[in-house]
């Protein structure tokens, strides 16, 4: 149990374009989701907590115009990175946790790692 | 802010034992975590430790606190090829906001 995906897993887009990415609990509804970008040989930063039905919460010096977060059911929510530079180029994760499970964890997405030309 | 250290880099041979340390400042941390992350895919959660207890074996794991020292450990025993990612640990006083350390990648040595 506890499985969350994300599509896609890879993407390349030419600078300019919006990129949309899908998180998923599979098994679960989750309620409170988060997005993390990584950059190589980093640890993860925490972006933005998604909120299902209520505005995303962003963490400091987060763009929220540039990084969209819509959290529209207790298993999807979706992070849109508009008019996507190089810059932004990055491995993207997201995580959920699982309501009343010990450990009071989140279990996390395989990531989608962006490449923007 | 919350900080969480590691050392960047472990190697070891294959058979030995790996210990992998993190530190962290948050005295409020009610739980700490070991995630295990394999080139280009997500994290994947190995173990976790409430903030009152020592020690927790789960098989090849052994996962020691001081909490004095705000000191963690992570020991892999008879620690094979398929082993070699990078670990983070990573502490919480809740899910809400979880803090991640820098991460130690683990080359093992056939």
């Amino acid at each position: 149990g506890a499985v969350v995906s994300q599509h896609p897993s890879w993407v390349i887009c030419k600078s300019g374009t919006s990129v949309k990415i899908e998180c998923r609990s599979l098994d679960f509804q989750a309620t409170t989701m988060f997005w993390y970008r990584q950059f190589p040989k980093q640890s993860l930063m925490l972006m933005a907590t998604s909120n299902e039905g209520s505005k995303a919460t962003y963490e400091q010096g987060v763009e929220k115009d540039k990084f969209l977060i819509n959290h529209a059911s207790l298993t999807l929510s979706t992070l849109t990175v508009t008019s996507a530079h190089p810059e932004d180029s990055s491995f993207y994760i997201c995580s959920a946790h699982p309501p009343g499970l010990a450990g009071e964890t989140q279990y996390f997405g395989p990531g989608t790692r962006l490449l923007v030309l | 802010g919350e900080d969480v250290e590691q050392s960047l880099f472990l190697s070891v041979r294959e058979g030995d034992s790996s210990v992998i340390n993190c530190t962290y400042t948050d005295s409020s941390s009610t739980y700490l975590y070991w995630y295990k992350q394999e080139p280009g895919a997500g994290l994947q959660l190995l173990t976790y430790i409430f903030s009152n207890m020592d020690m927790k074996q789960d098989q090849r794991l052994t996962v020691l606190l001081n909490k004095k020292d705000k000191h963690l450990s992570l020991r892999i025993a008879d620690t094979q090829t398929g082993d070699s990612a990078i670990y983070f640990c990573a502490e919480a006083a809740g899910y809400q906001k979880v803090t991640f350390g820098t991460g130690t990648k683990l080359q093992v040595i056939p």
